[in-house]
């Protein structure tokens, strides 16, 4: 089975910063990796499809880029509504899993 | 607009049923691939299940498989997530979604508000 293995578990950083997550698989999962953005309390939302696709309506401060086994999620500068958790979630034909989740945080 | 209205959750002993539904409108239902994902509190998220637009292929997660059913009547527009033999460890919020594309899957476009299930003596 693949693993997603998801980093930091949690950061805290400032408005207007560059903040950064990872996302590692255990085997080469080409480009088959999305990104999602909880608010407390709130459904997960996509932002990102197929490793770099932004999704229609999000920010463009949004980014990722990745393949193969490496992927990251930047966010260019980051804003207060830009607070929750993010996931990867990694899939295939007949299975998804998602990584352990970033919590950010305004410093 | 799309919406997804999941109902059913509560309090069940361990070792019980649950059969939770998901309401959709504003899209054409038949159409599309749809998900359960739980949370249990506190954790990420975990994929449950999966359903095509017919309801010919269905995937589950392993932790899943032999108890939990995954179906849908494309009449009524709705989806279901049968559940029995449950313990502590399922309990948490489910949610229903939908793909984003009529061609994709996993690519959880829209989901539903979820609803908590806690499995407890």
């Amino acid at each position: 089975d693949i693993q997603m293995t998801q980093s930091p578990s949690s950061l805290s950083a400032s408005v207007g910063d560059r903040v950064t997550i990872t996302c590692q698989a255990s085997q080469d999962i080409r480009n088959y990796l999305n990104w999602y953005q909880q608010k407390p309390g709130k459904a997960p939302k996509l932002l990102i499809y197929d490793a770099s696709d932004l999704e229609t309506g999000v920010p463009s401060r949004f980014s990722g880029s990745g393949s193969g086994t490496n992927f990251s999620f930047t966010i260019s500068s980051l804003q207060p509504e830009d607070i929750g958790t993010y996931y990867c979630q990694q899939y295939d034909n007949f299975a998804c899993i998602f990584g352990g989740g970033t919590k950010v945080e305004i410093k | 607009e799309v919406r997804l209205v999941e109902s059913g959750g509560g309090l069940v002993k361990p070792g019980g049923s649950l059969r939770l539904s998901c309401a959709a409108s504003g899209f054409s239902f038949d159409y599309y691939t749809l998900t359960w994902v739980r949370q249990a509190p506190g954790k990420t998220l975990e994929w449950v299940a999966t359903i095509d637009s017919s309801g010919s292929h269905l995937y589950y997660a392993d932790p899943m498989k032999g108890r939990f059913i995954i179906s849908r009547d494309n009449a009524k527009n709705s989806l279901f997530l049968q559940m029995s033999s449950l313990r502590a460890e399922d309990t948490a919020v489910y949610y229903c979604a939908r793909d984003l594309r009529v061609s994709s899957r996993f690519l959880l476009g829209f989901w539903g508000q979820g609803t908590p299930v806690t499995v407890s003596s």
